[in-house]
């Protein structure tokens, strides 16, 4: 089983809609979780940090379900700035950093 | 802004030829890592390194090799470059209040022809 595993997508939805997306781990022992944002041909930019159970800013809200092993993420209201790749990676405790493939979201006017 | 910078931006090179390329952070981080991006595969860690001559494998580490003689310094090194090597290279280093999150430099274009 891979690291982190995610829908590569592409997620198409319309301005307005609310959309979520699940990143799973294989790690039990992960602590935190982070999700970035990636514009095409860009660098990977944080987006958030989930240290318990979740962490909300703003339209975006992040779950994580511990039992089942995924972290998720919720974006509400959706503009058209949001269309990019969503990446998440957990924080093991070890000194590597495995970031998933990413979840490509293309909003649509 | 965590002062992490590449070098070169873009570079185009010959089958056959060694790169160096260089990540240089302004703040001390102790953790520095070397990602390629491919369509298709996201991320995938090339090398880390925890400090001064503390580096690790990371898993597609093959064809390179890295180096990191100064904390502020983590090169990473194609021996004899391969069109396979043809991708885009990120480096990040980790911060934040727990050195858990990661903030990456803008990425070198790496053609090799």
């Amino acid at each position: 089983r891979k690291e982190v595993e995610q829908d590569p997508g592409p997620f198409n939805v319309p301005e307005g809609a609310t959309v979520a997306f699940n990143c799973t781990y294989s790690n039990s022992a992960s602590q935190s979780f982070f999700w970035y944002r990636q514009d095409c041909r860009k660098e990977p930019k944080l987006l958030m940090s989930v240290y318990s159970s979740g962490n909300e800013d703003g339209r975006f809200t992040a779950q994580l379900n511990r039992a089942s092993q995924y972290i998720s993420l919720l974006i509400r209201d959706s503009k058209l700035s949001d269309s990019a790749t969503y990446l998440c990676v957990p924080d093991t405790g070890r000194r590597a950093l495995t970031f998933g493939s990413g979840t490509r979201l293309q909003v649509q006017p | 802004d965590a002062g992490i910078t590449q070098s070169p931006r873009h570079k185009v090179t010959e089958t056959g030829t060694p790169v160096t390329l260089r990540c240089h952070q302004t703040e001390n981080h102790r953790y520095m890592y070397w990602y390629r991006q491919d369509p298709g595969h996201g991320l995938r860690l090339i090398h880390y390194s925890y400090g001064v001559k503390d580096t690790d494998k990371g898993e597609v580490s093959d064809g390179y090799s890295v180096s990191r003689s100064k904390t502020e310094d983590f090169l990473l090194t194609l021996e004899s470059a391969t069109s396979s090597q043809t991708s885009v290279y990120f480096c990040a280093i980790r911060t934040g209040p727990k050195d858990t999150e990661a903030f990456f430099g803008q990425g070198t274009r790496l053609t090799v022809v």
